[in-house]
């Protein structure tokens, strides 16, 4: 089947660790994307990657790291910098400009 | 700021009535609209979209919006609201041009009782 797909769908992250969350596309799309989202807020925009080798800050970005080393693939890893990680994770991904972008079925991060 | 403002943190209605959930945006240029659902503990679902042309957009579920371009609205509707409609719907915009990030609002919870 076609899509987005995120894992672990749950995750438990300690004091000072460093933690990886995995985002695999077949949909060919050349855009891909990391949000943020918290209860009672919208989603806010961490990392995204128009193209392979190459990705930008969004809103966010401090206490997080990308690559996209394939174009069916975005990993992002949420540092220990990030003093606030707990969340709702999405990855998404895109065509070119005006084109939809599509969600994977989310990631929970918790600290423990 | 670009924004995008959904007024009503939750919208009640009946099974059988029409709904409609509420967004306005304050963004530069003609921007591209949508409309996504999100389930509990789910990933967001695409229901429709506003690029260019006639007003009124159909989408899946049964859903519409109407965009208003003097009122810079995008509401969404449907006819006959069903029980499994209920969940959390969020309005967004991209800017035509650049890439394509979207600015989301803060999202309205629709509950619909039997």
């Amino acid at each position: 089947d076609g899509g987005i797909t995120q894992s672990p769908k749950y995750l438990f992250r300690k004091e000072g660790q460093n933690v990886t969350l995995s985002c695999e596309q077949n949909l060919n799309h050349d855009a891909m994307y990391w949000y943020r989202q918290d209860p009672g807020q919208g989603l806010r925009l961490i990392y995204y990657s128009q193209i392979v080798n190459d990705f930008q800050k969004g809103d966010i970005a401090e206490g997080y790291s990308v690559s996209r080393e394939k174009k069916e693939s975005f990993p992002l890893t949420v540092t220990s910098a990030q003093k606030n990680p707990t969340a709702f994770y999405l990855c998404a991904s895109s065509g070119k400009s005006g084109n939809t972008i599509y969600f994977g079925e989310g990631s929970w991060l918790t600290v423990v | 700021a670009q924004s995008v403002a959904q007024p009503e943190d939750q919208v009640n209605v009946a099974e059988g009535n029409p709904l409609t959930v509420k967004c306005t945006y304050s963004v530069s240029g003609n921007p591209y609209l949508f409309w996504y659902v999100q389930y509990p503990n789910r990933g967001l679902q695409f229901l429709l979209k506003y690029i260019t042309g006639d007003n009124l957009v159909k989408g899946s579920y049964g859903f519409e919006a109407e965009f208003n371009k003097s009122q810079t609205s995008f509401h969404l509707k449907k006819p006959s609201a069903l029980v499994s409609d209920s969940a959390l719907y969020f309005c967004a915009v991209s800017l035509r041009g650049g890439y394509n990030k979207l600015i989301f609002g803060a999202g309205t919870r629709l509950a619909v009782h039997p």
